[in-house]
């Protein structure tokens, strides 16, 4: 029931982009993304709830592909800020987060 | 918006003694709350979901006897970990579904607690 995400790491430049997936065996009710920092609790970043959505802004955007089983989170022009270990996840009545993305950003 | 108070946020106990945290909604009703552990590098992997008035259910391979989990109201819900040893050393994170509506399907996190055992 865990989603999967990937890639697992990922080391950007200031200024580049990254995608991370998100997949799923089964079409997801929801999708949901959080950034975490170390030691502290994850940070809602947004939640797509329709097959074939998109939402976000410039710089951090989501898709939610039309099975809803897999998605997508674009980070643009990313910002030292940005780093930290970003978790996609799922609701069937109970919340389960993926595996995890760990996102390195360096001057 | 909706806001979910954890506490401790930090504690250091003995093997073999109990410790409880305490997870609370504080400006909305939570029927249904969430109990996570995170282990060092490594993703939030749900324990158990606390039901208010009822018992709770735990994921496979959680042993319910070591994680005591009450939700007496709906504002609290409680997690002990009984006879703790070295292994439960780990992060424990709370969650609530919180409102109606788009609401429903948003979870509120606590700010987690980091748990020692020595």
């Amino acid at each position: 029931q865990q989603p999967v995400q990937s890639p697992q790491a990922v080391i950007l430049r200031e200024g580049e982009d990254a995608v991370i997936n998100c997949s799923s065996s089964k079409a997801l009710y929801s999708v949901h993304w959080y950034r975490q920092k170390h030691g502290e609790a994850p940070v809602f970043l947004m939640i797509l709830l329709k097959g074939g959505e998109q939402k976000g802004h410039e710089k951090i955007s989501a898709s939610f592909n039309e099975k809803k089983q897999q998605s997508s989170l674009y980070l643009t022009a990313s910002q030292l800020s940005y780093s930290g270990t970003y978790f996609c996840g799922s609701n069937f009545n109970k919340f389960y987060f993926g595996s995890g993305t760990k996102l390195n950003v360096k001057p | 918006g909706a806001v979910v108070s954890q506490h401790p946020s930090r504690v250091i106990c003995k093997s073999g003694t109990s410790v409880k945290i305490e997870c609370r909604s504080l400006d909305f009703q939570a029927t249904t709350m969430f109990w996570y552990r995170q282990f060092p590098k490594k993703s939030l992997m749900l324990m158990a979901t606390s039901n208010e008035g009822s018992k709770a259910t735990y994921e496979q391979g959680v042993e319910k006897d070591k994680f005591l989990i009450n939700h007496a109201s709906l504002t609290l819900s409680t997690l002990t970990v009984t006879s703790a040893h070295p292994e439960d050393s780990s992060f424990y994170i709370c969650s609530a579904r919180g409102g109606l509506g788009v609401g429903s399907h948003l979870y509120t996190f606590g700010s987690g607690t980091r748990l020692t055992v020595v």
